[in-house]
């Protein structure tokens, strides 16, 4: 199994509205990453969980909140959203922290409205 | 912090050869890597390269010079499905050890 599957595929919420993006891989990779990504943008990082703990957060709001349930798992909870959050939101995995290949997911689409 | 700069877009016929150039500036640099990413889809790996000199995977080749601080992919032999973006990434100990992603080139393949 070398993917990196990811849910919901699309999702459309309310600036009140409570949400979860997951994602989930079964290469036993030990880091894993949430980016953002805007149309015709590069990825942009928002968190790293190396061997489940949260060892980087790009500045990024607190409307978004990361959660590593397990190795295996990756959630990112989202709370009051702001229109300009819709982008494409890209889970992650590598092998270790230092692994010189990233394996990404479909993304979920999200739009804010 | 870091900077990377790629072409904004290529285009070339099928079959030609097209090569994809990326100058860096790093805090600390570690590598760099090339992602394909189609219209809709998830970025894809390519290549990493960590050490000057040029790797070869079938069709794709990826190029690195440390000492002046870029980069290239080469695409021969190119498809229609080939038209995509494409990204280099840089490792950074700067960043956490982590990748950052370049603007992306946009590649369109002709018929």
């Amino acid at each position: 199994d070398t993917e990196v599957t990811q849910t919901p595929k699309h999702l459309v919420m309310g600036m009140t509205n409570k949400k979860s993006l997951k994602c989930e891989q079964h290469m036993g990779h030990r880091a894993m990453y949430w980016y953002k990504q805007k149309a015709k943008k590069p990825p942009e990082l928002m968190f790293v969980y190396s061997y489940e703990k949260l060892s980087i957060n790009e500045s990024v709001p607190s409307r978004f909140s990361p959660e590593c349930p397990n190795s295996s798992l990756l959630n990112l909870h989202l709370h009051a959203l702001q229109p300009e959050d819709s982008a494409l939101y890209l889970c992650a995995s590598s092998q270790d922290p230092r692994g010189e290949k990233l394996f990404f997911g479909s993304g979920t689409q999200l739009s804010v409205l | 912090g870091q900077s990377l700069e790629q072409p904004s877009e290529v285009t070339a016929v099928e079959g030609a050869i097209v090569q994809i150039n990326c100058t860096y500036q790093t805090s600390g640099f570690y590598g760099l890597s090339w992602y394909q990413q189609h219209d809709g889809g998830a970025p894809t790996f390519l290549s990493y390269n960590a050490l000057d000199g040029l790797e070869e995977t079938g069709r794709f080749s990826s190029f690195l010079s440390r000492s002046d601080s870029y980069g290239y992919l080469l695409l021969q032999e190119l498809q229609m499905k080939d038209s995509a973006s494409y990204f280099c990434a840089v490792r950074d100990h700067g960043y956490g050890q982590n990748f950052v992603f370049g603007p992306g080139t946009r590649l369109s393949v002709l018929p």
